[in-house]
């Protein structure tokens, strides 16, 4: 199984600054690194997908980088409704896993 | 756009079973592999169980394995989630969603299971 570990677990910022995630797999995978956000009662909305793609409709704000076993998420400028938990995931092989979360608060 | 709502959760004592479902919006339900991922109260999300477009290959969390076992009716694009004997463990909410290349979007707005006497 792949472990994915996720930093920081919990991280607290200000409106405009400049917010960085971290995600690192076990072993290679190949790039097949997603980033989903997570509401308080809501499903998980996918942000990045293959490690730096954008989905289509979801803020420019939001990039990912990385490849290999190391991967970073970035919010540009944090807004008030980026508050969520934001989880990495990897689906290179199964079982599919997914980092332990980042809760952000401002 | 596809949209997926699950349906099935609720509270069900230890031992028991509980069927869960995810219908699809679209007729193109047949098109897509599916999962379950379920997610304990205040915990992280946990992938379960996949199953392809035709439903001929499934494969599970190992810890679930023999336990869940997921299936899919594409004549009424429901995915299913069968789960038996149940422990507290497993009170979670569960999502269903739909694989896209190698990630999982949309997801369905989840059910929840309590497992409790």
């Amino acid at each position: 199984e792949i472990q994915m570990t996720q930093s920081p677990p919990s991280l607290s910022a200000s409106v405009g600054d400049r917010v960085t995630i971290s995600c690192q797999a076990s072993q290679d995978i190949n790039n097949y690194l997603n980033w989903y956000q997570q509401k308080p009662g809501r499903a998980p909305k996918l942000l990045i997908y293959d490690a730096s793609n954008l989905e289509m409709g979801v803020s420019s704000r939001f990039s990912g980088r990385g490849s290999g076993t190391r991967f970073t998420f970035t919010i540009s400028s944090l807004q008030p409704e980026d508050i969520a938990t934001y989880y990495c995931q990897q689906y290179d092989h199964f079982p599919v896993t997914f980092g332990q979360g980042t809760r952000l608060e401002i | 756009q596809l949209h997926l709502e699950e349906s099935g959760g609720g509270v069900v004592q230890p031992g028991g079973s509980l069927r869960l479902s995810c219908v699809a919006s679209d007729l193109s339900f047949s098109d897509y592999d599916m999962h379950w991922v379920r997610q304990a109260p205040g915990k992280g999300l946990e992938w379960v169980a996949f199953i392809s477009k035709d439903g001929t290959k499934e494969t599970y969390a190992a810890a679930l394995k023999g336990r869940f076992n997921i299936s899919r009716d594409n004549s009424k694009k429901t995915l299913y989630l069968e789960m038996t004997s149940l422990t507290t463990e497993d009170t979670s909410v569960f999502y269903c969603a739909r694989e896209y290349g190698r990630w999982h979007d949309p997801w369905g707005q989840g059910t929840l299971v309590i497992v409790s006497s």
